[in-house]
């Protein structure tokens, strides 16, 4: 049973430029939320969405970032214009409903490095 | 908001001594406290779930209890591969949130030498 997939696992970008991140739940799960950790600090929820639907983006900075999670295929975060305080990792949790006290899974995370 | 706090930031053990590790929450309405355990580069693996005060998990080497205002995870005769970085979340009602949210504590790590 797979676990939540994520790519890439590192990406490296320029300032300006565009980073996409990709979050493939576990399989039956409909849920997805993505948490940001910063070096030296605890993991940051920042967007829960369920199937073409955001639950809670509030989170998320107003600028330059964006999530999806399509009827088909995986969930994105979308960070345009990066700056070097974007640099962090980035993890996709999944789980099998929203219903309060689910145990969320977590993928291997993506680290962006913004240079 | 709600609030996470872990104590200690790092713990030394050597190996076969016992210890806890403590987590502090503010919460309006514990819908569930889940502990995690990250191992360096990799993504948070969980671990337990409690949801009311009282409540008792194990597994293996590991134990987690609840009470009103903390949570305890105690590690008994850790090993080496028992090092990691555990952190403990509380998901709550708080206003007009969605139930999904997790707040995270800073964790502790946790480092067993033979």
């Amino acid at each position: 049973n797979a676990g939540v997939m994520q790519n890439p696992r590192h990406l490296v970008r320029r300032r300006g430029q565009e980073a996409r991140l990709r979050c493939s739940p576990m399989k039956g799960h409909s849920h997805v939320y993505w948490y940001r950790q910063l070096p030296e600090e605890g993991l940051k929820f920042m967007v829960y969405l369920q199937k073409e639907n955001i639950i809670d983006e509030s989170g998320m900075p107003k600028e330059r970032f964006s999530a999806e999670f399509p009827k088909e295929g995986p969930s994105i975060l979308r960070i345009q214009q990066v700056v070097r305080g974007d640099s962090a990792a980035y993890f996709c949790a999944s789980s099998p409903h929203g219903t309060g006290g689910v145990e969320q899974y977590f993928g291997p995370g993506t680290r962006l490095t913004v240079t | 908001e709600d609030q996470v706090t872990q104590s200690p930031e790092a713990l030394r053990l050597q190996e076969g001594e016992s210890s806890s590790l403590n987590c502090s929450y503010t919460v309006s309405g514990l819908r569930g406290l889940f502990w995690y355990r990250q191992d360096p580069g990799k993504g948070p693996e969980f671990l337990f779930t409690l949801y009311s005060a009282g409540e008792e998990k194990e597994k293996e080497r590991l134990k987690a209890t609840l009470t009103k205002k903390e949570s305890f995870l105690h590690i008994t005769a850790p090993k080496p591969e028992d090092s990691a970085t555990y952190l403990c979340a509380v998901q709550g009602n708080d206003r007009g949130s969605t139930l999904g949210r997790l707040y995270f504590g800073r964790g502790t790590q946790l480092t067993v030498w033979p």
